[in-house]
């Protein structure tokens, strides 16, 4: 079975500080992990994703986040946030093979104070 | 190239009553999955379709039912709607090979509220 946890429902950062968006993972069989995001009345875009290539994953918008196996995380971070980062943020693992669905976290919510 | 498209974007249904939700995929992927997303959850998924054949289904009772088209565009149906099926409903295309496998592309989804 396959599972994600995200740590912080609600995540308040101020414009030009670091963001940190925490994510563990259960997983049976070599996985796969990917944020997603969603932005009030749009759809789930992706922002990045891990398939056991290189364990830091650089994604859109300057966001990147790291496989720790070790540890089953994979949390999201931006060095520096900005007002139209915020949004809802979803963990989400599948199998690494064909067919799999995508299980999502329960999401966590940045918002960015000026 | 249209990305993800679903209709339609708004519904309302009144108990019992049976709906069907429509999607096309993003041009040039064969696969399609319908999610649920209750408001302040994550998505939930619902099946999967891949060769017009439904390939995983998740935790969903039989209501839920499915098809896709040999255009791979599919369609989602719920039968005896209930109040707890009011949820925004998200479809997710991918290819089931090459360099993107794997990536889900979603729509914009269709909001369902049941009276």
């Amino acid at each position: 079975a396959q599972s994600v946890t995200q740590l912080d429902s609600h995540v308040s950062v101020s414009e030009g500080t670091p963001v940190l968006l925490r994510c563990n993972y259960s997983s049976s069989y070599s996985p796969s992990l990917f944020w997603y995001v969603q932005h009030p009345n749009k759809g789930l875009q992706l922002l990045l994703k891990y398939t056991s290539a290189a364990t830091l994953v650089k994604g859109i918008n300057g966001f990147e986040a790291e496989f720790k196996k070790s540890e089953t995380s994979f949390h999201l971070t931006k060095p520096s946030a900005h007002m139209s980062d915020a949004a809802e943020y979803f963990c989400v693992v599948t199998h690494n093979q064909a067919g799999t669905a995508l299980i999502f976290g329960k999401g966590t919510t940045l918002s960015v104070s000026s | 190239d249209a990305g993800v498209t679903q209709s339609p974007t708004h519904l309302i249904k009144t108990r019992g009553q049976q709906v069907t939700l429509r999607c096309s995929p993003k041009s040039g992927h064969d696969t399609v999955s319908w999610y649920q997303q209750a408001l302040g959850q994550g998505p939930q998924f619902i099946f999967q379709y891949y060769e017009e054949e439904e390939r995983q289904r998740g935790n969903f009772p039989d209501r839920f039912s499915g098809h896709q088209f040999p255009n791979y565009s599919s369609e989602l149906n719920v039968n005896a709607l209930l109040l707890g099926d009011s949820a925004l409903y998200l479809c997710a295309s991918s290819l089931d090979r090459g360099l993107d496998w794997g990536e889900q592309f979603f729509g914009p989804g269709t909001r369902l509220t049941v009276l």
